[in-house]
């Protein structure tokens, strides 16, 4: 199976900070990788596919970088509405992994 | 819109088998070449994969979850089927259905359903 080991697991910073939260998978999974949002009691909502790509209606402010084992999910000027905790998952093989989340908080 | 709707008990008895219903409207389940899927999350704990459905019955579980699983899909009411047999506590969890296109993340979510495995 593919490992996915995300950092930090909570990160806390104040409305306006940059934020990045990495993820690195055991093996090269190339640009096979997502991020998704998830505020609490919802299910999880997609903000970057093939590694970089911005998923429809997802403020610009979210951008994502990296290939073959090292990931970040930038948030560029972090906002309330961004309290949420973010998962990276590969879908490069089966079976497919998520890394184990980060909680952002506000300050 | 594609919309997924998950059903079927909210609690289940240690031993027995977890079944579960993911709904789709909004497309068929069998055009295209998307794969449909159950992910869980235990409370408080994060996600985990249990399997996928492809167009033309094709389907991949988690082997972590020792051969206790099985997907089907019924093309006719358009929606497909989790069965997880054996549960025990540990498969508490909020069960998600969701489709992706192929070597793409899940772009379509169910609002989820938890089950509780207790006598």
């Amino acid at each position: 199976d593919i490992q996915m080991t995300q950092s930090p697991s909570s990160v806390s910073a104040s409305v306006g900070d940059r934020v990045t939260i990495t993820c690195r998978a055991s093996q090269d999974i190339g640009s096979r990788l997502g991020w998704y949002q998830q505020k609490p009691g919802k299910a999880p909502n997609l903000l970057i596919y093939g590694a970089s790509s911005l998923q429809s209606g997802v403020p610009s402010r979210f951008s994502g970088s990296g290939s073959g084992t090292g990931f970040t999910l930038t948030i560029s000027s972090l906002q309330p509405e961004d309290s949420a905790t973010y998962y990276c998952q590969q879908i490069n093989a089966f079976p497919l992994t998520f890394g184990g989340g980060t909680k952002v908080e506000i300050k | 819109q594609l919309q997924l709707q998950e059903s079927g008990p909210g609690l289940v008895k240690p031993s027995e088998t977890l079944s579960l219903t993911c709904t789709v409207s909004g497309d068929s389940i069998s055009s295209g070449g998307d794969h449909w899927g159950w992910i869980r999350q235990a409370p408080g704990k994060g996600l985990q994969w249990i399997g996928n459905f492809f167009h033309g019955g094709s389907t991949v579980y988690n082997p972590s979850l020792g051969g206790r699983v099985t997907i089907s899909a019924d093309t006719s009411k358009n929606h497909f089927s989790l069965q997880l047999n054996s549960v025990i506590a540990a498969d508490t969890a909020i069960y998600y259905c969701g489709r992706h296109p192929p070597y793409a993340p899940f772009n379509y979510w169910g609002q989820g359903i938890l089950v509780i495995v207790s006598s």
